[in-house]
């Protein structure tokens, strides 16, 4: 079984500035894949980035970063200067064979 | 937009129903996956189909059921409704349903129940 766990309900954060969301999670797999989507007011759901176990390096999209820490089984969201269009719900997920386990969620409202 | 479409995108009904709901994966695209997005449950792994073959099934109620068709659409089937029931359903489409496939999701329908 695979569980993924956001510990943060709701969070905001003033325009431009730097956020972090966190997310740990559980799995017996060795290799796995993480994500971060972001669903905004829309419910659209968007893929903000990934990264797979076995990469040590730490993935990167334009103002998105990660901080993996395998052993702790941590996947942290960094939002760097941050933009009204960034409030969104965002959720980590896990997939270490064939579904997507989704966390519950971080309310991020941006604020100007 | 993500190239899935979904139809249709609020659907309301009584309980006791039965509904299908539609989706088309990106051209291109082999697997479909269907999830449940409710406020109480939050997003659930419903199933998934590979090229017309079931290949993973997650908390899919037995009052639910899906296929995928040889143009490789998929259609989401829920009978005997329960207010419960009430959801968005999202479908997702993927290149071959590998774990660390990008899944693309569509609009979602959104199911209401009374």
């Amino acid at each position: 079984a695979q569980t993924v766990t956001q510990s943060q309900p709701e969070m905001s954060v003033q325009e431009a500035e730097t956020v972090t969301l966190s997310c740990t999670y559980d799995t017996s797999e060795n290799n796995y894949y993480l994500f971060w989507y972001k669903q905004p007011p829309s419910r659209q759901m968007i893929l903000v980035i990934r990264q797979e176990a076995y990469k040590q390096q730490n993935a990167t999209e334009n103002r998105f970063s990660v901080n993996f820490q395998k052993a702790a089984k941590s996947f942290s969201l960094k939002i760097s200067d941050s933009q009204l269009g960034d409030t969104a719900m965002y959720f980590c997920a896990l997939n270490a064979g064939n579904m997507l386990t989704f966390g519950g969620g971080t309310r991020l409202m941006v604020k100007p | 937009d993500s190239g899935v479409t979904q139809t249709p995108k609020h659907l309301i009904t009584a309980t006791g129903q039965r509904v299908t709901l539609r989706c088309s994966p990106r051209s291109g695209d082999l697997s479909v996956y269907w999830y449940q997005q409710s406020l109480d449950q939050g997003l659930q792994f419903l199933i998934q189909y590979y090229n017309g073959e079931e290949r993973a099934k997650g908390n899919i109620l037995e009052r639910f059921s899906a296929q995928q068709f040889p143009d490789l659409h998929s259609e989401l089937n829920l009978s005997s409704l329960e207010l419960g029931d009430s959801a968005l359903y999202f479908c997702a489409s993927s290149v071959a349903g590998a774990f660390f496939d990008e899944q693309f999701f569509g609009p979602g329908t959104r199911l209401t129940v009374l």
